[in-house]
């Protein structure tokens, strides 16, 4: 599982409302993503960090911020959750030790009321 | 603009029977071409991609860029083979070789 873990791992919330999603890595891997996964969609990525402090958007980054103040932890936050943000989320790093193979984690299933 | 496109939602056959996943991509590059795979409520996890030329559980998967597309086989399915599966792509290096995914093809094996 490349050293990847997410919390929670399950959380209900109230439109409105902030939400941080946790993302830890244990192998010092440089690249990390946070994807959404809905049906109909597949995976869709929200933003990516390529470094400490460096990070991106994705194709789907609305309503959606990260930071990454180390190298383990790259965290997702939803400044005020809406019902459309009620996914199952992924993390996932980018091995370049094993030709850029993305490994990832176990998801966190969200759910706004 | 880079796309994925995997035209099949579900694929529904019955144990033994060969088995086609369908993945056409557009890429103004060379990219490179991965399948994922992900049991009921488990973590994706890669399957094969491309430059290994692997057969991965017995699937295979050949890359033909004249039509653009990289399908993936299985002469003889069997029931543990259901799942979803998810074609993917990336470029080379740096954002560009961050992944793009199809919508994923729901697998499912019947005895």
């Amino acid at each position: 599982d490349a050293g990847i873990t997410q919390s929670p791992r399950h959380k209900v919330t109230e439109t409105g409302t902030p939400v941080t999603l946790r993302c830890h890595q244990t192998e010092n891997h440089r690249y990390m993503y946070w994807y959404r996964q809905d049906p109909g969609h597949g995976l869709r990525l929200i933003h990516y960090s390529y470094g400490v402090k460096d990070t991106d958007k994705g194709e789907v980054s609305d309503g959606y911020s990260v930071s990454r103040s180390k190298t383990e932890d790259f965290l997702l936050t939803l400044e005020s959750a809406t019902s459309s943000q009620t996914s199952v989320y992924f993390c996932a790093i980018r091995d370049s030790s094993r030709n850029n193979e993305q490994f990832f984690g176990p998801g966190t299933r969200l759910t706004v009321l | 603009a880079q796309r994925v496109t995997q035209p099949e939602k579900l694929l529904s056959v019955f144990k033994g029977a060969p088995v086609e996943l369908k993945c056409n991509y557009s890429y103004s590059g060379s990219p490179e071409l991965f399948w994922y795979v992900q049991y009921s409520r488990q973590r994706l996890q890669l399957l094969l991609r491309h430059i290994s030329r692997e057969s991965i559980k017995g699937f295979t998967a050949d890359l033909n860029k004249g039509e653009t597309s990289f399908h993936l086989k299985k002469p003889f399915a069997q029931e543990e083979d259901s799942a979803m599966y998810y074609c993917a792509l990336s470029g080379q290096g740096g954002s560009q070789g961050n992944l793009i995914f199809g919508k994923g093809t729901k697998l499912s094996v019947k005895p």
